[in-house]
């Protein structure tokens, strides 16, 4: 079956550590997304990708990095410089863009220890 | 920037009663489109509506496109326990990139049994 894969579903982090969620998809879907969960706060962007080797920032892009070197997988890293970065985090995909309903993964909830 | 405005935050119902949440934006989209979020879950995609005075079911839920495609409504008939769980809506963002989606914060919906 097609979908998203992320892991891990549960991550803690030490403080200063930096750390890497996995993102990976077999939909054949050109553009992929990353966003962050916040109680109350709904769904943030973090960086987007519309096809390989390319990536844009998205709202709060601050203290996060990514890559896009294959189109199944995008993952993000959590960098020591992202002050408050404990929080749920979703990545999705499209096949084409904003006309096009997103598929989600499950999520990665990470924890600041 | 572009900003989708969700009401109410939250809503508690008894079991059986009817449910609506409003979206409004502050731009005129070219689609909107509806997700759901279980507890402890991941946004699933529901619907878009992309005509102007659109309205399209899926059982017991309508949803409405305005005529001005500058707001919708997800209306949930007879309210039952499986349907508990946060209702976004989401618009295409008018910026530079065009594969965004701007989520709103969400209507969490909560049914007494």
């Amino acid at each position: 079956d097609g979908g998203i894969t992320q892991s891990p579903k549960y991550l803690f982090r030490k403080e200063g550590q930096n750390v890497t969620l996995s993102c990976e998809q077999n939909l054949n879907h050109d553009a992929m997304y990353w966003y962050r969960q916040d109680p109350g706060q709904g769904l943030r962007l973090i960086y987007y990708s519309q096809i390989v080797n390319d990536f844009q920032k998205g709202d709060i892009a601050e203290g996060y990095s990514v890559s896009r070197e294959k189109k199944e997988s995008f993952p993000l890293t959590v960098t020591s410089a992202q002050k408050n970065p404990t929080a749920f985090y979703l990545c999705a995909s499209s096949i084409g863009g904003r006309d096009y309903g997103y598929t989600f993964g499950s999520g990665t909830r990470l924890t600041v220890v | 920037g572009q900003q989708v405005m969700q009401i109410p935050q939250y809503q508690h119902v008894q079991e059986g009663e009817d449910f609506t949440t409003y979206c409004n934006s502050s731009t005129t989209l070219s689609n909107i489109q509806w997700y759901k979020q279980r507890p402890g879950g991941h946004p699933v995609f529901l619907i878009q509506l992309v005509k102007s005075g659109e309205v399209k079911k899926q059982k017991r839920l309508t949803f409405q496109f305005g005529e001005a495609k500058k707001n919708s409504s997800l209306h949930i008939t007879a309210t039952q326990t499986t349907d508990v769980g946060t209702y976004f809506c989401a618009g295409p963002y008018s910026g530079a990139g065009s594969y965004q989606l701007t989520f709103g914060k969400g209507t969490k919906l909560s049914v007494i049994p």
